[in-house]
């Protein structure tokens, strides 16, 4: 079945450094990877999403890498600053286009 | 900026019970979601509605619930004889076009069921 998962349930960074939070997708027939970010108490928040025939997008501090090859997501944040604390859910969107699956979920912890 | 409201914050049942939640999304959205998170667990799709039917449902999203969307505004999430395993946060979300990652989520509802 459809499942999307990530390596690493938590990661620690020291404020300025560069984070990068990895994601397995199972579907090859996905058309959207999204990553949101929750933090305590509040619904998913958008951060940026790449279709399948991407390999790489580029936000505001904020990367985006798919490899198709081994299905796999990353997403990389720049400086990553305090306010960056947050629990990160890759997501995919089937081909479909109304179902989102979410993965497990990674917390970041910034350390200032 | 205009965002995807929820009411009730927080809703106390008795199991058994039915409850509505409701959601206001976005003015110019035209596709509604909802989702539901159990405490320290992922965020889990149920459902996904345009143009005023169910577009897609998740294994979750049996006979027990329904959506609806009685007015212009308005997106409501009913769970019938709720159980203790709907005690969760469920979260509305709308967007403008299918398919992409750009969903707006409201805050949720925290579902309790006694």
């Amino acid at each position: 079945g459809e499942s999307v998962g990530l390596h690493l349930p938590t990661l620690s960074v020291q404020e300025g450094d560069n984070s990068i939070i990895n994601c397995a997708y199972s579907n090859s027939a996905s058309d959207y990877f999204i990553w949101y970010k929750q933090e305590s108490g509040k619904g998913p928040q958008f951060i940026i999403d790449i279709r399948s025939n991407m390999d790489k997008r580029q936000g505001q501090r904020v990367t985006v890498l798919l490899n198709k090859t081994v299905k796999h997501l990353s997403l990389q944040i720049a400086a990553t600053q305090p306010g960056d604390s947050a629990v990160y859910f890759c997501a995919e969107t089937g081909s479909g286009g109304f179902k989102t699956i979410f993965g497990a979920g990674t917390r970041l912890f910034v350390k200032a | 900026e205009p965002e995807v409201t929820q009411t009730p914050s927080h809703q106390v049942t008795q199991m058994g019970q039915e409850v509505i939640l409701r959601c206001v999304p976005i003015s110019n959205h035209l596709y509604f979601y909802w989702y539901r998170q159990i405490l320290g667990q992922k965020v889990e799709f149920l459902v996904s509605f345009y143009n005023n039917e169910i577009s897609e449902k998740s294994e979750i999203f049996d006979d027990q619930f329904s959506v609806e969307r009685p007015d212009g505004s308005n997106f409501t999430l009913k769970i019938r004889s709720t159980k203790l395993e709907d005690s969760a946060m469920y979260f509305c979300a709308s967007s403008t076009i299918w398919g992409s990652g750009t969903q707006y989520f409201g805050p949720g509802t925290r579902l309790l069921v006694l």
